[in-house]
């Protein structure tokens, strides 16, 4: 059973930036896209972009376009998403998800990390 | 882009009921729709993939139907450990991206 572990939760200043690390456990990325998926306090789900880990491409929503960078290294099975420039409305549980049977499904989730931007 | 409305944003009912929730999509996505249960401080759990196919593990009375623009999410049976807000969610290709629903808070009466 995969499971993606996030690393933990990040306290930063506005105008700085945050890179969170998701690392596959008991499977790997294999051929799947890993998504990144943020929730704001009490707001609902906003997909943030995905990566293709074997073909080393990325997409990105076009809100966040030219602050937001996805990667992964295939080799440890670890993706990562980082975000500049930040502001005080990217405050929100950060969430990564990968893919799965379903053509368009994120079957597996981290279990999130708090992004909290404070002055 | 395509847009999705889900309906109703919010929801009461008794244990057994039978509950639905409905996602319209502005535009042909055929089967492309999955469905999601988040519970207060956890992440997503996928319930539903491809419109109608139950995720392994996922409890029976969980379903799904639709294709096209129209789609319903239906509990039959409600049971107290379902109390969460549900998110249907589709993805393009051009540009690629993932939309979600506006989610549908369930609680019991």
């Amino acid at each position: 059973q995969v499971q993606l572990v996030q690393s933990g939760a990040e306290v930063r200043k506005p105008g700085s930036s945050v890179r969170i690390s998701c690392k596959a456990s008991g499977g790997t990325f294999g051929t799947y896209t890993v998504s990144w998926v943020r929730q704001a306090p009490g707001q609902g789900l906003e997909w943030m972009g995905r990566t293709i880990p074997f073909l080393g491409v990325a997409d990105y929503a076009q809100k966040l376009q030219g602050r937001v960078t996805i990667t992964a290294d295939k080799s440890t099975n670890t993706a990562y998403m980082e975000l500049s420039s930040l502001r005080s409305d990217d405050t929100a549980v950060y969430y990564c998800a990968r893919g799965g049977r379903g053509a368009t499904a994120l079957h597996y989730w981290g279990q999130g990390t708090l992004v909290s931007v404070s002055s | 882009d395509i847009q999705m409305t889900q309906s109703p944003s919010s929801l009461s009912a008794s244990v057994g009921d039978r509950v639905t929730i409905t996602c319209q999509a502005s535009q042909d996505i055929n089967n492309y729709l999955n469905w999601y249960q988040q519970k207060p401080g956890k992440a997503p759990k996928l319930l539903i993939y491809d419109a109608s196919n139950l995720e392994t593990g996922v409890p029976s009375r969980f379903s799904g139907s639709g294709s096209g623009t129209d789609f319903t999410f239906t509990i039959s049976g409600l049971q107290p450990e379902d109390v969460a807000t549900y998110y249907c969610q589709q993805s393009d290709n051009f540009p690629p991206r993932i939309t979600f629903g506006q989610g549908t808070r369930l609680d019991i009466k």
